[in-house]
């Protein structure tokens, strides 16, 4: 079974400062995404980065950014210039790339609380 | 607002009674999943539909909880004879049927058992 670990229960940045977000995860199977997701405090999750297994290149969007050590099994998230609204509890996810199948679920780790410091 | 859609947004309810939940989905998603958030945890899947057909159901899922999404539009989450354990957010996503689709999540329905 695939399983999502995120071992840093809390972390803290200073505004405008850089913070990178540690993720592990296990599966036997090739092609899979996975995905970084931000729940701030009582709003919905949001989808804030995805990458392919399949593609080299690690995913970019906008001051977030993932270092993806497939061999390592490991997806790390980098936010650059932190704001206050980045605050929130982030979540590494992963879902099987199931070709033509059903499956579409969701496997989460348990969750970074991300502080930003003014 | 064309997002998912959870009531109630928070439920108190004494231990053993019953509790519904609803989703309404974005409206063209076919996809609508739902998952479980305890304390300190990260969110844990319940089952999931494709349209009106439930596809999947993890063991989680125990016999006292039930889902159903008529005519593949909103969809209810029935626990019976809740327990203390059952407190947990109780979380709804949608999306459309693909690899490549994203998942879209509700705020969520906050259970309390008494």
């Amino acid at each position: 079974a695939q399983t999502v670990t995120q071992s840093q229960p809390e972390m803290s940045v200073q505004e405008a400062e850089t913070v990178t977000l540690s993720c592990t995860y296990d599966t036997s199977e090739s092609d899979y995404y996975l995905f970084w997701y931000k729940q701030p405090p009582s709003r919905q999750m949001i989808l804030v980065i995805r990458q392919e297994a399949y593609k080299q290149q690690n995913a970019t969007e906008n001051r977030f950014s993932v270092n993806f050590q497939k061999a390592a099994k490991s997806f790390s998230l980098k936010i650059s210039d932190s704001q206050l609204g980045d605050a929130a509890m982030y979540f590494c996810a992963y879902r099987d790339m199931n070709y033509g199948g059903s499956q579409g679920n969701l496997i989460f780790g348990k969750g970074t609380k991300l502080s930003v410091k003014p | 607002d064309t997002g998912v859609s959870q009531n109630p947004r928070h439920k108190i309810t004494k231990r053993g009674q019953n509790v519904t939940f609803r989703c309404d989905p974005i409206s063209e998603h076919n996809r609508l999943y739902w998952y479980r958030q305890t304390l300190g945890q990260g969110p844990e899947f319940l089952t999931y539909f494709q349209n009106e057909a439930q596809l999947e159901k993890s063991r989680l899922l125990s016999d006292r909880f039930s889902a159903e999404r008529p005519k593949g539009s909103f969809s209810t989450l029935e626990i019976q004879r809740t327990e203390q354990g059952d407190s947990a957010m109780y979380l709804c996503a949608s999306s459309l049927v693909g690899t490549h689709s994203e998942a879209f999540f509700g705020q969520g329905t906050r259970l309390t058992v008494v």
